[in-house]
């Protein structure tokens, strides 16, 4: 049973446009919830995060809304670049004092046409 | 630093033959995770160490799957016997709590098991 949703497997945005990934989640004891970048051959990397104490995070092109009545958070680049090309996973965690682990969607795969 | 340094990158063997992956995590990290992808399920968390010991082992998928730490720059995934339905990318992350930011993960680039 997936509790972290990536419904859409691939989302095709045109250059400097805004691309928006969505990601929905079903257990409510989540508290931080992040975005990781996936290139071929290469391992996930950290892109951004937000606690469940925010609704928005930012950090240059990259912003993170999340929904915590809906369950529910989004990822907007605004511009996208063709560098943005990648699959995109949403992470949740819960965190228990002295662990801790993420739980990862299935992924959505970006493609930005130049 | 290296990063997280994995091997082999690719292996392919035959159904019923022992594969063990290896992982090197970042010095100094505490946490180390091994995961798999499949284009089904995505990154599923296997199994996590603190320090050396097996935290949660509950995304092992059965019996023939198991996992070692022997100390803090080194640890093992083993699958024995492999079977096809094994095959996926295999990916090891280390973290550390101190890092901040709920300890953000850094993974290495992978192993690609093919099991024929």
């Amino acid at each position: 049973d997936q509790q972290v949703k990536q419904n859409s497997p691939s989302l095709s945005v045109q250059e400097g446009r805004i691309s928006i990934l969505n990601c929905d989640y079903t257990n409510s004891m989540f508290d931080y919830f992040l975005w990781y970048k996936k290139y071929p051959a290469e391992g996930p990397t950290f892109l951004i995060s937000i606690s469940s104490i925010k609704d928005k995070n930012e950090d240059g092109r990259f912003t993170v809304f999340l929904n915590k009545s809906a369950k529910h958070l989004s990822l907007h680049i605004v511009p996208s670049q063709p560098g943005d090309s990648a699959v995109y996973f949403c992470a949740a965690s819960v965190g228990t004092s002295g662990t801790y682990k993420y739980i990862f969607g299935t992924g959505t795969r970006l493609k930005v046409l130049a | 630093d290296a990063g997280v340094i994995q091997s082999p990158r690719h292996e392919v063997t035959e159904m019923g033959q022992e594969v063990t992956l290896r992982c090197k995590p970042i010095s100094g990290h505490d946490y180390l995770f091994w995961y798999r992808q499949t284009m089904m399920r995505g990154l599923e968390l296997l199994i996590y160490f603190n320090n050396n010991v097996p935290i949660d082992d509950s995304g092992m998928p059965e019996d023939r799957f198991s996992a070692k730490m022997p100390n803090a720059s080194f640890s093992t995934l083993k699958i024995q016997p492999s079977e096809p339905r094994d095959s996926a990318v295999y990916f090891c992350a280390s973290s550390s709590l101190g890092g901040g930011a709920r300890g953000t993960q850094y993974f290495g680039p992978g192993t690609r098991l093919t099991v024929l």
